[in-house]
């Protein structure tokens, strides 16, 4: 069954603190891991996008890493600010299968 | 321009109305897609437009009816709605359909509320 789970289910973090999400997926076949953020109520919005290849992407404070043998993926945010609360969603499509994760609500508080 | 707009931002509509949900972006992008998002909920994928044409249909009820006039725009048109159907509805669009590493833009959303 492909499957995509997320841990932590929340994370609460002081800002200017780092933390890792994790993604554990089973999509088989696999074309590409994408994390996305999503604030309340808005759409969610591309962070990164891996393929098969990549074992690390950055984009800013936020660095994403793949290990396709272990399909495993995490974000890594560093520094975080206010602005980093927000739902962070992992997205593996594998070939007109996207499937999403149920993603971790993180706040980060001053 | 990396904008896919969506209107109306909120609706509001009773089980027996018909209504629509209007997508639009101006990217040159060739895929398109409609989500449904209940609360504290990720997206679920309903349908995915690849080249005006309807390639995915996540056996989605037949109350739900999608639409692409042309390649810039895409509609949910809506029918005889359960409460149960009240979610963000999201839109997005690619440069190429699932399969390909294409970043997916989405839309604000639309807030559905059936009652």
């Amino acid at each position: 069954k492909n499957q995509v789970e997320q841990s932590p289910q929340s994370l609460i973090i002081l800002e200017g603190k780092n933390c890792t999400l994790q993604c554990n997926y089973t999509v088989s076949p696999f074309s590409n891991l994408r994390w996305y953020k999503q604030d309340t109520g808005r759409g969610p919005v591309s962070l990164t996008i891996m393929t098969f290849s990549e074992n690390t992407k950055s984009n800013g404070r936020y660095t994403a890493t793949l290990d396709a043998d272990t399909k495993q993926s995490s974000l890594h945010i560093t520094a975080s600010q206010l602005s980093d609360s927000a739902s962070y969603i992992c997205v593996v499509d594998g070939n007109n299968d996207m499937r999403f994760g149920a993603g971790t609500r993180l706040t980060v508080k001053p | 321009d990396t904008e896919v707009t969506q209107t109306p931002k909120h609706l509001v509509m009773g089980m027996t109305n018909k209504k629509s949900l209007k997508c639009e972006q101006h990217m040159g992008h060739r895929a398109m897609y409609w989500y449904k998002q209940k609360a504290k909920k990720p997206p679920e994928l309903m349908f995915v437009y690849s080249y005006e044409k309807l390639s995915i249909n996540e056996s989605v009820p037949s109350r739900f009816s999608p639409e692409c006039p042309n390649s810039s725009l895409l509609n949910l048109h809506l029918h005889a709605l359960q409460p149960e159907d009240s979610a963000l509805y999201l839109c997005a669009s690619s440069q190429g359909g699932t399969g390909g590493s294409y970043e997916q833009y989405f839309g604000p959303g639309t807030r559905l509320t059936v009652t």
